[in-house]
């Protein structure tokens, strides 16, 4: 069970506007930065936003991340074919003193 | 450019311990915290701890206290996480993966980046 909560999967069509949720508490989410990372098949997760908004570089602009109170999503415009990923949300938890992670979000292509 | 790479995979026994490198390479090792993270065939990431190699202080998740140690090198600019009492359920991938500058941020977050490659302990009798 993760301390923040992800739907298990999503799916869109190319060209399609995708969200994603993750809804925490006042312990992670509400008081600290989300960040968003993306993990494609075999491969290490890739930061993809930060700081609750913030893209690194490289990163498309199709990708953007914003918060409200306990929960965050991430959004993904121009849906690609290469975009089909496992997508997690972590923040920092006051209470536990630690990391927490969202379960992932699997998201399909159509 | 900043490098993190990790030790090569491993197959434990239940009950043995294993211990996981991590060298980091292009930027100052003790200016940034390092993390550890898990991920177990087919399942989420698990945060498990956190070394700032400056000083060598640790934090551990709850789930892993007594169990885990992390240590650093800072003559060789790596960072080793050590399992012991592993059981089936460590079978995993064991990630490392850098903070945001110590000096800037000054506390830990969830600034992940780089990872490491990843190294696969197998755990199995």
């Amino acid at each position: 069970q993760s301390v923040l909560t992800q739907p298990p999967s999503a799916s869109g069509t190319p060209g399609q506007r995708v969200t994603i949720s993750c809804s925490g508490s006042s312990s992670n989410i509400g008081s600290n930065y989300v960040y968003w990372y993306q993990q494609l098949p075999g491969t290490a997760p890739k930061l993809l936003i930060y700081r609750n908004n913030q893209r690194p570089s490289g990163v498309p602009d199709r990708f953007s991340g914003s918060k409200s109170g306990t929960s965050a999503s991430l959004a993904i415009s121009g849906l690609r074919s290469e975009d089909e990923a496992d997508y997690y949300c972590a923040a920092w938890d006051d209470s536990l003193s630690g990391g927490v992670f969202g379960g992932g979000t699997k998201l399909t292509v159509l | 450019q900043v490098q993190l790479v990790q030790s090569g995979a491993e197959v434990k026994k239940p009950g043995a311990s294993v211990k996981v490198s991590c060298k980091a390479s292009g930027y100052t090792f003790t200016s940034y915290y390092m993390h550890w993270v898990r991920q177990a065939p087919g399942q989420g990431l698990e945060w498990m701890g956190i070394i700032n190699p400056s000083g060598g202080s640790t934090s551990y998740a709850q789930k892993f206290q007594g169990r885990v140690t992390m240590t650093r090198d800072t003559s060789t600019s790596t960072v080793y996480m050590e399992l012991s009492s592993l059981r089936s359920e460590d079978t995993a991938v064991y990630y490392c993966a850098r903070d945001y500058p110590i000096a800037v941020a000054g506390r830990p977050s969830c600034w992940f980046d780089p990872w490491g490659q990843g190294t696969l302990v197998t755990v199995s009798s």
